[in-house]
């Protein structure tokens, strides 16, 4: 099927393990982002990617990693995950950019006990 | 800083009646603003996108105006359905390119 999706939906880990959040677009779009949101904070984007093996940061990078080896994969990895981690991820992707509209994934929660 | 400000108090109107919902910017100017319907447990859906120089613009019941002299957009709902009920979103890119998000207005239409 087409589209954004995002893996796992629900995720319970324990503080200091490592976790990964799966994205997978089909379009081909260039760009995509990784988003948290949080009560209050709204969204705030963690890390965007260009192109494949362009990624760059975004707000709130500290304690994530992503890569993009392949333009329909983003992941999002967590290297030692906190209880402040504990949050909604999205996942998006736009054709151009921030200029264009950004498709959006379901959405992980994950949270870190 | 770059802000983008959206009324934080739920807003609660008739079926049938408009819904108007504000977006405000401030410390930069945007040359285009998004926005979004978000429902519980979902990712953010696009609705419209309006350039600085288009003023308005429409979708079927819905309408969008950007006003670069008040730094504000307002995003309007004719004829509200009590599914028309989600938050709202405004995003615009700030002078890294990044997009900014607003906090989002809540909508509720009530039958």
């Amino acid at each position: 099927d087409a589209g954004i999706t995002q893996s796992p939906r629900y995720k319970i880990t324990e503080t200091g393990r490592q976790v990964t959040l799966m994205c997978h677009q089909t379009w081909s779009h260039s760009y995509m982002f990784w988003y948290r949101q949080d009560l209050g904070h709204g969204l705030r984007l963690i890390y965007y990617s260009a192109a494949a093996d362009i990624t760059d940061k975004g707000e709130v990078p500290d304690g994530y990693v992503v890569s993009r080896s392949k333009t329909e994969n983003f992941p999002l990895t967590l290297e030692s995950a906190t209880r402040s981690q504990t949050s909604v991820y999205f996942c998006a992707s736009s054709e151009t950019g921030s200029n264009t509209e950004a498709f959006f994934g379901q959405g992980t929660r994950l949270t870190v006990v | 800083s770059q802000k983008i400000e959206q009324n934080s108090e739920a807003l609660n109107i008739q079926e049938g009646k408009t819904a108007t919902l504000t977006c405000n910017y401030t410390n930069y100017s945007p040359a285009y603003l998004q926005w979004y319907r978000q429902d519980p447990g979902r990712g953010p859906v696009f609705l419209l996108l309006i350039r600085e120089n288009e003023k308005e613009k429409r979708k079927e019941r819905l309408k969008v105006t950007f006003d670069t002299t008040l730094k504000q957009s307002l995003f309007h709902i004719t004829a509200s359905q009590p599914a028309d009920s989600a938050t709202y979103l405004c995003a615009s890119a700030g002078n890294n390119r990044k997009l900014i998000w607003g906090l989002g207005t809540s909508l509720a239409v009530n039958p």
